[in-house]
């Protein structure tokens, strides 16, 4: 069965340092999403890609973070540099396109910056 | 603003018990998610639904779009069913999904 695939599954890392996530979608899904996941909240959406165009990075804290994907197909989400309060699992989604699709999860990067 | 209520939070019951798991939400939606999350694992998408009822399994989600209610039931509850339950739609004028704190299940054996 095809599946979000992302790595690494986890990551430690200093404060200051640069951390990057992939995500590889399912074959064919137009859309997809980053999203941040805190422990014990429900996750956030980081960005937002429709091909290689984001839709929204509001919430996308962008003196840190960047996020791309540059040929439509897989991406890649930096943090640099990190920061104690970036622990959390980053989580990648992907659908055929936006609303009204079913979404699929990746099993998600957990990220944990000492 | 898009906002996503769920009850109960938390929920302790024992195997073979009938489950449900309720989700209101502000916003007219164009989708509603029935989403389960296993501790440290990743989320498993269960059902998409924008009208009606679905039925998969043991599980079975229905959602009334007027009330802006939806319902997720869990019949024979297996200890394997213990996870968080989230449903997060897509509303508000935005497509990414809006998500609740979701529903800690556990299920005794």
């Amino acid at each position: 069965e095809a599946e979000v695939a992302q790595s690494p599954r986890y990551k430690i890392t200093e404060k200051s340092q640069a951390v990057a996530f992939w995500c590889d979608p399912i074959s064919g899904h137009a859309t997809l999403y980053w999203y941040r996941q805190i422990l014990g909240q429900g996750p956030e959406l980081l960005v937002q890609f429709q091909d290689e165009s984001v839709v929204d990075d509001s919430q996308l804290p962008k003196d840190r973070f960047s996020a791309e994907r540059l040929k439509g197909v897989d991406s890649t989400l930096k943090i640099q540099p990190a920061e104690l309060g970036d622990s959390a699992m980053y989580l990648c989604a992907s659908s055929l396109w936006s609303s009204g699709n079913t979404i699929y999860f990746g099993e998600g990067s957990w990220l944990t910056v000492v | 603003k898009n906002e996503v209520e769920q009850s109960p939070q938390n929920l302790t019951a024992q195997e073979g018990e009938f489950i449900t798991i309720n989700c209101s939400y502000s916003v007219g939606i164009s989708a509603l998610h029935w989403l389960q999350q296993h501790p440290g694992g990743g989320i498993v998408s269960l059902f998409m639904l924008s009208s009606g009822k679905k039925k998969h399994g043991r599980l079975i989600a229905t959602i009334n779009i007027q009330e802006k209610h939806s319902s997720l039931h869990i019949t024979a509850s297996h200890p394997r069913d213990s996870a968080v339950y989230i449903c997060p739609n897509s509303g508000g004028g935005a497509d990414g999904l809006t998500f609740g704190k979701g529903t800690h299940l556990i299920i005794q054996p």
